[in-house]
């Protein structure tokens, strides 16, 4: 079962325009909350995180927003460009000593000139 | 990417051999994970090792072992290899931070 629910499964946005993925977690045994970004035939990298003590995080273009209480988080692409077209991952990664990541299944986003 | 690096990047096999695939980090990190990633599904996790001789098995293990006998490699092997078990396996290292460091992924077809 997917602890971590990721949506939309794919978005297209225009040169300019914001594009929003959000994500909700069932668990409350998470963390950190990070987001990932994947260009085809690459492995995924980190582009921004956050922990559930702050209710968002800024960097760049990119925002992460985080509502504890209702156990979602959201990334937002201020001014998106043609190279953010990618796959974008939401994550939360156990409290445990482990430390194992939940991810959710991923959004395409494709950037239109 | 981090210092990992992931072989063989493309493998094609057959319906019930044993396969291995390898991954190898210059990092030192402590952490070491293995991930598919099907469409549909993001990435889930396989086998996770914390150190050397130290693994445990992650949410769709049925089919993987591992072994990891120095800290800069981690082997998934799988058994008898199925069609279902073609996909596209990463491995990541994290050091005792958050951050997961992905490597370029093994893209594994099962004819």
């Amino acid at each position: 079962q997917q602890q971590v629910k990721q949506s939309p499964q794919s978005l297209i946005v225009q040169k300019g325009g914001i594009s929003i993925i959000n994500c909700a977690y069932e668990n409350t045994a998470f963390d950190y909350f990070p987001w990932y970004q994947q260009f085809p035939g690459k492995g995924p990298a980190l582009l921004i995180a956050i922990r559930p003590d702050v209710s968002e995080k800024k960097e760049g273009r990119f925002t992460i927003s985080f509502n504890k209480s209702a156990k979602q988080f959201s990334l937002h692409i201020m001014d998106s460009q043609p190279g953010d077209s990618a796959t974008y991952f939401c994550a939360a990664k156990t409290t445990d000593s482990w430390g194992k990541f939940q991810f959710g299944a991923g959004t395409q986003v494709v950037v239109t000139p | 990417d981090a210092g990992i690096t992931q072989s063989p990047r493309h493998k094609v096999t057959e319906t019930g051999t044993p396969v291995t695939l390898r991954c190898h980090q210059t990092e030192n990190h402590r952490y070491m994970y293995w991930y598919r990633q099907d469409p549909g599904h993001g990435l889930r996790l396989i086998h996770y090792s914390y150190g050397v001789k130290d693994t445990d098995k992650g949410e769709v293990s049925d089919g993987y072992s591992v072994s990891r006998s120095k800290t800069e490699d981690f082997l998934l092997t799988l058994e008898s290899a199925t069609s279902s078990q073609t996909s596209v396996y990463f491995c990541a290292i994290r050091d005792l931070g958050e951050t997961q460091y992905f490597g370029p992924g093994t893209r594994l077809l099962v004819l």
